[in-house]
């Protein structure tokens, strides 16, 4: 529906991986944002880039991080995983164009254990 | 504080009845306002955008108080399909494009 597929939809990883989120953007869409959600809480915002480069970031440590890709393609990294990354991480794009819709993906639920 | 908070929840109402939800925001820079609602485990989904002078799409009303630094939305004749967490949104040019959530107030209808 929107354009935004996020993969995997569901993972589990043990504490001190590391995983690797993607997200497919619709074409034309080249700003990308990330955002966490823990369980009873709003998403909060980790960062944003723009023509593949990151232009903004949230309250998160520099094990989260990104790249986006020509193909409106993006991967959201987190290295040394702690039980408190356990979340739903979602992704959103927009064509750039401030007060153009914002689209979620699905987002992708992670367990750290 | 938090820069969006919002009516702790939840809300259990019946069908038909009136519901409203209240938001303060704290920086006064914000220029974008929304409401967006989010079923259990789904991404979260605009219900609408809230400005200035008030909107209203059917049965949803929204309302924005700057000098208070307040939204609310209210909903009428509450259907069984509008059980969800609702979400009070802003963004500010400091932000760039990142929207800043709140919490989430839980809606439950029943019949």
């Amino acid at each position: 529906e929107t354009g935004v597929t996020q993969s995997p939809t569901h993972l589990i990883k043990t504490r001190g991986q590391q995983v690797t989120l993607r997200c497919s953007s619709q074409s034309g869409h080249n700003t990308v944002s990330w955002y966490q959600q823990a369980l009873g809480q709003g998403p909060q915002f980790i960062f944003q880039y723009y023509r593949e480069e990151e232009n903004g970031r949230g309250n998160f440590p520099p094990r989260f991080s990104g790249l986006q890709f020509p193909n409106y393609s993006s991967e959201l990294n987190v290295n040394a995983l702690e039980l408190d990354d356990s979340a739903l991480y979602l992704c959103a794009s927009r064509d750039g164009t401030v007060g153009n819709t914002i689209y979620f993906g699905e987002g992708s639920w992670l367990t750290v254990v | 504080r938090k820069e969006v908070e919002q009516d702790p929840g939840p809300f259990n109402v019946p069908e038909g009845a009136t519901v409203a939800f209240n938001c303060t925001y704290s920086n006064s820079a914000s220029q974008s306002f929304f409401w967006y609602r989010q079923d259990c485990r789904k991404e979260p989904k605009l219900l609408m955008s809230v400005y200035s002078s008030g909107n209203e799409d059917g049965r949803f009303t929204a309302q924005l108080n700057r000098a208070s630094q307040y939204i609310s939305l209210l909903i009428r004749d509450s259907k069984l399909s509008d059980s969800a967490t609702y979400l009070c949104v802003v963004n500010s040019r400091q932000a760039g494009t990142a929207l800043i959530f709140g919490k989430g107030t839980t809606l439950s209808v029943s019949s």
